[in-house]
């Protein structure tokens, strides 16, 4: 089946940009998602990427894709407090639907003061 | 902003018991989810559902679990007769189409713990 890795812990300055990566094994056309846990609650949607962009850009977020490595990465900028939580990256075959997602483990990102 | 929610956010049972996991989607939204995590493991699909039916399940959706949507807004995971491997986070989730730029929404949560 497919797969999705990331590394399981991040801990930046506040202030200081966050690159949280992502791997995957899929290699047709798919979504490639990245949510944001804080304890407690849910998973709230960030944004997404098909397979076709290199990049996408939203405020403080950039998703960049290379689909050669199959690598994906999330970097905040100017980090605060307030984005500590678990991000996982989320992959998808276009072919499939939701049902078909593969989520990582998660990597926790510690904002430190 | 319109959002899922789920109660109970934990749920305590013993071994054998039946529970059901509540669940109100996005009242404009078709398609439903249920997804769990095992502490420390990933999240896993388990069945999604649309125009009243399952359109899709997983290995892990067995005979012990049912889906219903009894009324026009909740949306219940029953899981008949509990085992331990069952305790985890259940999230409900819908979306308003089922493909893939109509964003899945998903709840908080029930933490089902079963001793």
């Amino acid at each position: 089946g497919e797969d999705v890795e990331q590394s399981l812990f991040l801990s930046v300055r506040e202030g200081d940009s966050s690159v949280i990566n992502c791997t995957y094994t899929d290699s047709s056309s798919t979504y490639l998602y990245w949510y944001k846990q804080e304890p407690g609650a849910g998973l709230q949607l960030l944004t997404y990427i098909f397979s076709n962009m290199d990049m996408k850009q939203d405020q403080r977020l950039t998703v960049l894709l290379n689909k050669k490595d199959k690598h994906l990465s999330l970097r905040i900028a100017d980090t605060q407090t307030g984005d500590s939580a678990i991000y996982f990256c989320a992959e998808i075959p276009n072919s499939g639907g939701y049902q078909k997602v593969t989520f990582g483990t998660g990597t926790k990102l510690q904002v430190i003061p | 902003e319109p959002e899922v929610t789920q109660t109970p956010s934990h749920q305590v049972t013993q071994m054998g018991q039946e529970v059901i996991l509540r669940c109100v989607p996005i009242s404009n939204h078709l398609y439903f989810y249920w997804y769990r995590q095992i502490l420390g493991q990933k999240v896993e699909f388990l069945v999604s559902f649309y125009n009243n039916e399952i359109s899709e399940k997983s290995e892990i959706f067995d005979d012990q679990f049912s889906v219903e949507r009894p009324d026009g807004s909740n949306f219940t995971l029953k899981i008949r007769s509990t085992k331990l491997e069952d305790s985890a986070m259940y999230f409900c989730a819908s979306s308003e189409a089922s493909t893939l730029n109509s964003p899945l929404h998903f709840g908080n949560g029930t933490r089902l713990t079963v001793t």
